[in-house]
């Protein structure tokens, strides 16, 4: 199985900060990599696919980069609604791994 | 615009079987993988297994002697079954449509809360 592994697990923020969360695979997952955005109760949002590609209707304000291991989420401006857990996702080869999440929160 | 509604049973004992189902509105049923992911409370998410709609499946090695899935494409549905199950499968599970390029998930359903208690 592919691991993933995310970073940090939490980290704490102000609005309008630019924010960087990533991952890293346990062997070259290529560009298969998805980000995910989750609210208390609600089920997971997809963010970006296939590493880098903006998912229809997602604000311009997150961006993902990376290929081969290593991956990253930024949310270049935060605001209030970004406050979430996020997920990566490696969907190159089953089983379909997560990251284990980095819940961003409000200084 | 597709959605995802699900239902099964909510709340089982240890051994028995969960057994929950996806409705899929909207567009096609052919041409995608169909997923099942849980999150058991307060922990991250799990991706459980997929399925097409010729029926050809991948499963989480973790779960694969336990776990089966179903697609009923006359009726645009997708099953997931888990026997013997045990507090551990205590969660939320959802259900998702996958593309067959780089397999990214991005309709989910909104959960089915299963809880296995005696």
């Amino acid at each position: 199985d592919i691991q993933v592994t995310q970073s940090p697990s939490s980290l704490s923020a102000s609005v309008g900060d630019r924010v960087t969360i990533t991952c890293r695979a346990s062997q070259t997952i290529t560009s298969s990599l998805n980000w995910f955005q989750q609210k208390p109760g609600k089920a997971p949002k997809l963010l970006i696919y296939a590493a880098s590609t903006l998912q229809s209707g997602v604000p311009s304000r997150f961006s993902g980069s990376g290929s081969g291991t290593d991956f990253t989420l930024t949310i270049s401006s935060l605001q209030p609604e970004d406050f979430a857990t996020y997920y990566c996702q490696q969907s190159y080869s089953a089983p379909r791994t997560f990251g284990q999440g980095t819940k961003v929160d409000m200084k | 615009q597709v959605r995802l509604e699900q239902w099964g049973a909510g709340l089982l004992q240890p051994s028995e079987t969960l057994s929950l189902t996806c409705q899929v509105y909207g567009r096609s049923f052919t041409g995608f993988f169909w997923s099942w992911i849980r999150q058991p409370p307060g922990k991250g998410l799990e991706w459980i297994g997929e399925i097409n709609y010729s029926g050809s499946t991948n499963y989480n090695p973790s779960l694969k002697s336990r776990v089966s899935m179903s697609v009923d494409t006359s009726n645009n549905q997708f099953s997931l079954t888990l026997n013997s199950v045990t507090a551990a499968d205590t969660g939320v599970y959802f259900c998702a449509r996958t593309f067959y390029y780089h397999y990214y998930m991005d309709v989910w359903g909104n959960g089915t809360t299963v809880t296995v208690s005696s």
